[in-house]
């Protein structure tokens, strides 16, 4: 199976900051990853993702790294905005044809002015 | 406008009482999934369709089952509905291939189970 678990249940940073929501992931054979953003009252929102060919993906003024080796992902926000504030699922699937997946437990990002 | 939609948004009912939650999208989508949120848990899978006709169960289905005899439609059905499925459930639809392409998330369905 697959467990998927974000490091920090909240993450506080000032507006303009970086970010960099952190996740980890325990099956070596997961082969797709993706951030969603959820907003009060919502559901989730795709940001961006990522297959394990690849380390790095760039978005608009997002970013995810993966390091298939230690089995770590994460998702950078540059110049951080109070529009940015949400909770960050991270999600990870097995290339099994791609039915499943898994997300993490969730990082509620705050921005303040 | 494509979109994902869920009827009801909320509902509180009684244990016991069979309830069914609607699932429709107009992205002539082959893949739907039910999920479910709980607090410190994040969303877990409960079911998945591939296609019309094409259902599995995902990592939580114990209580739920699903049909899927339309393409645009994928209700979620509580025959007994206990407090232990007291959630906030999404529904969410992609194209062919499943969870490799982006899911579309619903608005949510907020159940209470009393």
């Amino acid at each position: 199976g697959e467990s998927v678990g974000l490091h920090l249940p909240t993450l506080s940073v000032q507006e303009g900051d970086n970010s960099i929501i952190n996740c980890a992931y325990s099956n070596s054979a997961s082969d797709y990853f993706i951030w969603y953003k959820q907003e009060s009252g919502k559901g989730p929102q795709f940001i961006i993702d990522i297959r394990s060919n690849m380390d790095k993906r760039q978005g608009q003024r997002v970013t995810v790294l993966l390091n298939k080796t230690v089995k770590h992902l994460s998702l950078q926000i540059a110049a951080t905005q109070p529009g940015d504030s949400a909770v960050y699922f991270c999600a990870v699937a097995l290339n099994t044809g791609f039915q499943k997946l898994v997300f993490g437990t969730g990082t509620r990002l705050l921005v303040s002015p | 406008e494509a979109q994902v939609t869920q009827n009801p948004r909320y509902l509180i009912t009684v244990t016991g009482k069979k309830l069914t939650v609607t699932c429709s999208q107009n992205m002539n989508h082959e893949y739907m999934s039910w999920y479910r949120q709980d607090p410190g848990l994040g969303l877990r899978q409960i079911y998945y369709s591939m296609n019309v006709e094409v259902t599995d169960k995902g990592d939580v289905p114990e209580g739920y089952k699903v049909s899927r005899k339309e393409k645009r439609n994928f209700p979620l059905i509580l025959e007994s509905p206990s407090p232990n499925q007291t959630s906030l459930y999404f529904c969410a639809s992609s194209p062919l291939g499943g969870v490799a392409y982006e899911q579309y998330f619903g608005p949510g369905t907020r159940l209470t189970v009393t």
